[in-house]
């Protein structure tokens, strides 16, 4: 399966900042995925980053906030811009292989 | 889109004890795949099992496609069984995502 390193794994910020959280993986992959997961809840998708294009967000996130970068077929980026407490989540990267999705160990943000 | 339902939402066993825990889900599905969230928020894949029975050590799992849900058994629970577990699926539509369940949340106790 694939090795997706995520990094920082984990980060304390100032309300107002930006936070990048990178994501590699061992093998080029085509699609990448960014999720959030709020404390006690479940895994939302945010997006899905192509290399080559502009990300794909889902209902309720927007560039402004979650710019994404997919320079090449192994790396992806998200920022979480101008953070606020309730931006305090674990975010994780995905990858398919096949049908079967793995995930990054997730950077634990959290904003005071 | 597709709902997703997991029971029960919290647990607690005696370390040694079985349990069972319960996917449903509202649609038709190609994949459906079975996460353990540890303590430190690490997803680990257990299982891919669109439909069938698998078995891995003390975990099994068997998808009823035909009527839609999936169940998760945990035998001889251990404490490092601890966390929360997560049903997550994907539809059949070209266009779906991967949809994550509320999860179970369990603790095993020595």
């Amino acid at each position: 399966s694939a090795v997706i390193s995520q990094k920082p794994s984990r980060d304390i910020c100032q309300r107002g900042t930006s936070l990048t959280i990178q994501c590699q993986v061992d093998s080029q992959v085509t699609m990448m995925f960014w999720y959030r997961q709020q404390p006690g809840q479940s895994l939302t998708l945010i997006a899905t980053a192509n290399q080559g294009s502009e990300a794909t967000y889902e209902s309720g996130f927007v560039i402004d906030k979650f710019p994404i970068s997919r320079p090449n077929l192994t790396f992806s980026t998200l920022t979480v811009s101008n953070m606020s407490p309730e931006d305090s989540s674990i975010y994780l990267c995905s990858v398919e292989e096949g049908p079967e999705a793995f995930f990054g160990q997730g950077t634990r943000l959290t904003v005071v | 889109g597709i709902q997703v339902e997991q029971s029960p939402p919290d647990l607690i066993l005696q370390e040694g004890a079985n349990s069972t825990l319960r996917c449903n889900f509202s649609d038709s599905v190609n994949n459906l795949q079975w996460f353990h969230q540890n303590p430190w928020g690490q997803l680990i894949n257990l299982f891919y099992i669109p439909s069938g029975t698998k078995q891995n050590g003390r975990l099994s799992a068997t998808t009823v496609a035909t009527e839609r849900y999936s169940l998760l058994y945990i035998s001889s629970s251990q404490t490092t069984d601890s966390g929360v577990y997560f049903c997550a699926v994907e539809g059949v539509a070209s266009y779906d995502k991967v949809i994550f369940g509320p999860g179970t949340s369990l603790s095993v106790i020595p």
